[in-house]
């Protein structure tokens, strides 16, 4: 069982941005996806999260509507994108599976560093 | 600014005991959500340690104890080992915010 996440990117701000969280080893439309931003020195955050077996979706209060999450279940694999890319964006970004729709996150997938300069 | 409450930092010899606290408010905790708690080692991504308040997943050793009691939960990690220098995060389901914040995290430093 595993979340295998895409590579490290660099863009500049104003700029758009898709990174991606492949599923693997477990049933992908069972369980929740969500995303997680760790800036740099600092502590986890929320962004949210969502159930590709239908697409249900949450999203933390501080990123409504400045990102959004998605995902393919044909290929088991989540996103996270933004249209319009801030300096404020960088960070690391996880993406972790947990079973029921507030539970504990058991799969963490390796992270994604986002770097807008 | 977290809903939920950390100390930034605590300390111990090894083999002693130290306890991680987490405060809620009637919002998370003392509505009765789960509270998870996660520990992230240096430049690793973070794993789940505690869930539901009390439950370790396969693999965690039993040195690490979840409890709760009111708008509170608590990390505790007894026999402590050099391994343990960590970050630990609790998070839990907020209903003001509709969503599942996390605390601002705690250093834990094994002296």
């Amino acid at each position: 069982v595993q979340l295998v996440q895409s590579g490290a990117e660099v863009r500049k701000p104003g700029e758009s941005l898709k990174i991606s969280c492949k599923g693997s080893g477990y049933s992908f439309t069972n369980y929740w996806i969500g995303w997680v931003r760790q800036m740099p020195g600092k502590g986890l955050e929320w962004v949210g999260i969502i159930y590709p077996g239908d697409s249900d979706r949450r999203y933390g209060p501080s990123f409504q509507g400045q990102v959004t999450i998605s995902a393919d279940k044909s290929i088991s694999t989540a996103y996270l994108q933004w249209r319009s890319l801030k300096a404020s964006d960088s960070a690391m970004y996880y993406c972790v599976r947990h079973e029921e729709e507030w539970g504990g996150s058991d799969i963490w997938g390796q992270g994604t560093l986002v770097t807008v300069s | 600014q977290s809903v939920l409450t950390q100390p930034p930092s605590v300390s111990g010899a090894p083999g002693q005991r130290v306890t991680i606290s987490c405060t809620g408010s009637r919002y998370n905790i003392g509505a009765g959500y789960d509270v998870h708690w996660y520990q992230q080692l240096p430049g690793a991504a973070p794993k789940l340690l505690i869930y539901r308040s009390r439950n370790r997943p396969s693999g965690v050793p039993d040195r690490f104890s979840g409890s709760r009691s009111g708008t509170s939960a608590s990390l505790v990690i007894t026999g402590l080992q050099a391994e343990d220098e960590a970050d630990y995060y609790c998070q839990s389901y907020d209903s003001s915010l509709s969503g599942s914040p996390f605390g601002g995290g705690t250093k834990l430093t094994v002296l």
